[in-house]
This record gives structure tokens, C-alpha cells and sequence, in this order.
């Protein structure tokens, strides 16, 4: 079964300084990776997705996503955290099947001035 | 419509009751899910559709929690016979089409049981 682990439940940075979200997964079979972002009171917003396309993911608002195989890895980074930044963050799996996502338990970043 | 729409956005229930909660996915939007995210937490599958055929029902927690999509757009998740632990934020997402990742989700129903 498909399975993602945050590393990290809260990181916190201050502005301009770089962000890692840390995230492993566990899948029998290349996956489908993602990661969501969830502002305060707002729904959730897909950042970046990798299907197997290429290893470098970019996403949205300057974040970016590496897949590594021979580490079961996909995390999440950007080099300058702005307080807008600040949010929850998901790590995702899609199953075999195309059907449903399964999310990770979540990183909350927090951004200091 | 312009987003995924949930109403209520609060419900406040006691222990025993019935609820249904409601969910409007973006017009034209062939995928609809449901997912139940409590504090703190990662969201949680429950089920989800493809028109108005569901898919995928394993996530449902028992057979007290049932959701149908009879038209192929609105959804309906009802939970009979409420209990506290399925206090939660309830979920709706929507996607263009059945093989597409990118998912739109709604702002959500806080269902609160007393």
C-alpha cells in the first residue's frame, strides 16, 4: 500500500531564509507525488505534482519538489520564505488505480519576520 | 460555479441525530470526493465518484456514513445516527476529469457532535 511520512510536524524559518519540508513515501510501484498547501480558513491548494516526468518538480509561489528513488523522498523546498508562506503543508500519494489521494499528516510552517 | 461549494459550513448536532452534508463541485467537473480532516491532521479519504457512478467507497469508517451523487454534479455525504468521534471538518473536492490530479477543494463543513 501507498503510504507518505512528514518528517516534520511544525518547522519554522524567518523571512528570506530557505524552506525544507521534509517528506518520504513508500509505494511498490513508481507513484504519483504531490504536495497541498492549506492557508488558514481557506480550502486546500495543490502546489506541485510529479508523475514521473521529470525528477525537479516547480511549482507555484517558488517552491520546487525533488524526486529521489534511491531515498524515498520528495520534499518540498524554496530558497526565501515570505510571511505568506506561512501554512499547513501536505505531502501526497495517489494510489494505483488513479483513484484516491492519500495525504500525509501534515507540516505547519511558520515564517518569522 | 466559480469554486467547490459545501453549505452548511458549521453544523451543530446532537448525538443520535442525522445529518447530510452537501457539496456543489465546479460545473463541468467529471470527479467529486469526500474527505474528513480532523484537527491537527492530514485529510482522510472517505469516498469518492466518478458522474455518478462511486468509485471508491473504502474510506467510509461503517455503515453509518453513506454518500450518493445521483446527477452526476451535487453530492450528498449523510452520517446517521451521529456519534462525537465523527466530529470533524468534512471535505468536498472536485476534478476536471477522472485521470486528473489537481484537485479543487471546498472550504469545508465543520460537523460538531454534542
Amino acid at each position: 500500500a501507498q503510504s507518505v511520512t512528514q518528517l516534520d510536524s511544525h518547522v519554522s524559518v524567518s523571512e528570506g531564509t530557505p524552506v525544507l519540508l521534509r517528506c518520504n513515501y513508500s509505494s511498490s510501484y513508481s507513484p504519483s507525488l504531490f504536495w497541498y498547501v492549506q492557508h488558514p480558513n481557506k480550502g486546500l491548494q495543490l502546489l506541485l505534482k510529479y508523475t514521473s516526468a521529470a525528477t525537479l518538480v516547480k511549482g507555484i509561489n517558488g517552491f520546487e519538489a525533488e524526486f529521489k528513488k534511491s531515498e524515498t523522498s520528495f520534499h518540498l523546498t524554496k530558497p526565501s520564505a515570505h510571511m505568506s508562506d506561512a501554512a499547513e503543508y501536505f505531502c501526497v500519494v495517489r494510489t494505483l488505480g488513479r483513484g484516491k489521494l492519500i495525504f500525509g499528516q501534515g507540516t505547519e510552517l511558520s515564517v518569522k519576520p | 460555479g466559480a469554486g467547490v461549494s459545501q453549505s452548511p459550513r458549521y453544523k451543530v448536532t446532537k448525538r443520535g441525530q442525522d445529518v447530510a452534508l452537501r457539496c456543489d463541485p465546479i460545473s463541468g467537473h467529471v470527479s467529486l470526493y469526500w474527505y474528513r480532516q480532523a484537527l491537527g491532521q492530514g485529510p482522510e479519504f472517505l469516498t469518492y465518484f466518478n458522474y455518478e457512478a462511486q468509485q471508491d467507497k473504502s474510506g467510509l469508517p461503517n455503515d453509518r456514513f453513506s454518500a450518493e451523487r445521483p446527477e452526476g454534479s451535487i453530492s450528498t455525504l449523510t452520517i446517521q445516527r451521529t456519534e462525537q468521534r465523527d466530529s470533524a471538518m468534512y471535505r468536498c473536492a472536485s476534478s476536471l476529469a477522472a485521470t486528473n490530479e489537481k484537485l479543487f477543494f471546498g472550504s469545508g463543513t465543520q460537523l460538531s457532535v454534542l
